[in-house]
């Protein structure tokens, strides 16, 4: 079945640095893919959609200069989180579909638990 | 934009009882209903999915109805056990086809089967 890798599982990074999150689709082409953010107890929220080779579109209150998204290719996403600050912890999950053809499931990848100290 | 209501918000079972999830849409155009487990630290689970030209789909103990005149969607879990213990999250979706379409998850539901 398709499978999405996201990397780090896990970073612990000091208030104002940046944080890179990397998803990538390991079988199968991922046109769109889907960020998400959920705290603890709570759902996943959706932060972003990309789609490969354009400018991702942002939910309403995200900040898209804080919450970079680049889908340069269609099997890398990745999430970068600058100057990251103690509220930005949270557990991070992107989800990628595919275009056309075969299964138009959501994939989702592991998920990456920032703490920011 | 969609917005989906999930209930309850936790849910104790004994092992062995039925566990019904009850979740409620409100775009009209939403034609794609997954549910998924997510367990402490993991990723959403698939665990049963319908589309909008369906009422019912049965997967060995889980089972999902859907009723569009209501906009509402259910999921039944029949014959519980312990590792059913998990947080159960509905969404909904305008993408059972090709395209960009978001999910948009329920609040989830804690499920807990005692022993």
């Amino acid at each position: 079945g398709a499978v999405v890798s996201q990397h780090p599982s896990w970073v612990i990074c000091k208030s104002g640095t940046s944080v890179k999150i990397e998803c990538r689709s390991l079988d199968f082409q991922a046109t769109t893919m889907f960020w998400y953010r959920q705290f603890p107890k709570q759902s996943l929220m959706l932060m972003a959609t990309s789609n490969e080779g354009s400018k991702a579109t942002y939910e309403q209150g995200v900040e898209k200069d804080k919450f970079l998204i680049n889908h340069a290719s269609l099997t890398l996403s990745t999430l970068t989180v600058t100057s990251a600050h103690p509220e930005d912890s949270s557990f991070y999950i992107c989800s990628a579909r595919s275009g056309g053809g075969g299964s138009y499931g959501y994939t989702f990848g592991s998920g990456t638990r920032l703490t920011v100290v | 934009g969609e917005n989906v209501e999930q209930h309850p918000s936790t849910l104790s079972v004994q092992e062995g009882d039925s566990a019904v999830i009850k979740c409620t849409y409100s775009d009209s155009a939403s034609n794609y209903f997954p549910w998924y487990k997510q367990e402490l630290g993991k990723r959403p689970q698939l665990i049963i999915d319908i589309r909008s030209n369906v009422g019912e789909k049965k997967d060995q103990r889980i089972a999902v109805t859907l009723n569009k005149t209501a906009k509402h969607f259910s999921l039944h879990i029949t014959e519980t056990q312990p590792e059913d213990s998990a947080v159960y999250f509905c969404a909904a979706s305008r993408g059972s086809g090709a395209g960009s379409y978001q999910l948009t998850f329920g609040k989830g539901t804690k499920l807990s089967v005692i022993p």
